[in-house]
């Protein structure tokens, strides 16, 4: 199956820089990528997803590059404020079977104002 | 409009003891999933549903863990006989239509601790 790796586990920025984390997967067959935030009690929620044909996509601070050749795939949040204070999931999913997805084991980002 | 929901949002048990967790997923989604989050880590896939079949259910981690959807909205995921390893919040997701590249809404979870 699916295995994706996260890279850093926990991260602290200065407000108004930029923040980046890393991903990879394993199954070559996997074509859709989402990245999903979670604050403190609360369930995952999709901040921005990207799909194996397409490289990059951007979403006002947010944006996620794709690299298929290498398997990994990246989110960058800029401009960063308080409210980016949380956990980030990266997920992968396959194009067989029912899409479940694959997620990392997370991300601590922390935007010390 | 309404979200995923969830309950009980927090559920205490004793080790032995079974609990049922319910889903109420967004209305008119055809797809339903369960995820286990251990403390610190990605949620783990359980099982899946698309309408009132159950058709993936490689995830669930023994034969103490039951799911079901019986009309095709509300969905049960019942543990039997809990055991401390089995303290996770349990999430919930649903998706509009089945074999599509859709975002999968999630719920608040519900928190199992096993004393």
């Amino acid at each position: 199956g699916e295995n994706v790796e996260q890279h850093p586990s926990t991260l602290s920025v200065q407000e108004g820089d930029s923040a980046v984390i890393k991903c990879t997967y394993s199954d070559s067959a996997s074509n859709y990528f989402p990245w999903y935030k979670q604050e403190l009690g609360k369930g995952p929620q999709l901040i921005i997803d990207i799909r194996s044909n397409v490289g990059e996509k951007k979403d006002q601070r947010i944006a996620v590059t794709l690299n298929k050749t290498a398997k990994h795939f990246s989110l960058h949040i800029t401009e960063t404020q308080p409210e980016d204070s949380a956990v980030y999931f990266c997920a992968a999913s396959p194009t067989y079977g029912n899409n479940r997805l694959a997620f990392g084991k997370g991300n601590q980002v922390v935007v010390i104002p | 409009g309404a979200g995923v929901s969830q309950s009980p949002r927090y559920k205490v048990a004793k080790r032995g003891q079974d609990v049922a967790l319910r889903c109420d997923p967004i209305s008119g989604h055809v797809s339903l999933f369960w995820y286990q989050q251990a403390l610190g880590q990605g949620p783990e896939f359980l099982t899946y549903f698309q309408n009132e079949a159950q058709l993936d259910k490689s995830g669930l981690p023994s034969d103490r863990f039951f799911a079901e959807r019986p009309e095709g909205s509300v969905s049960t995921l019942k543990i039997q006989r809990t055991q401390q390893e089995d303290s996770a919040v349990y999430l919930c997701a649903s998706r509009p239509l089945a074999g599509e590249l859709y975002e999968q809404y999630f719920g608040p979870g519900t928190r199992l601790t096993v004393t």
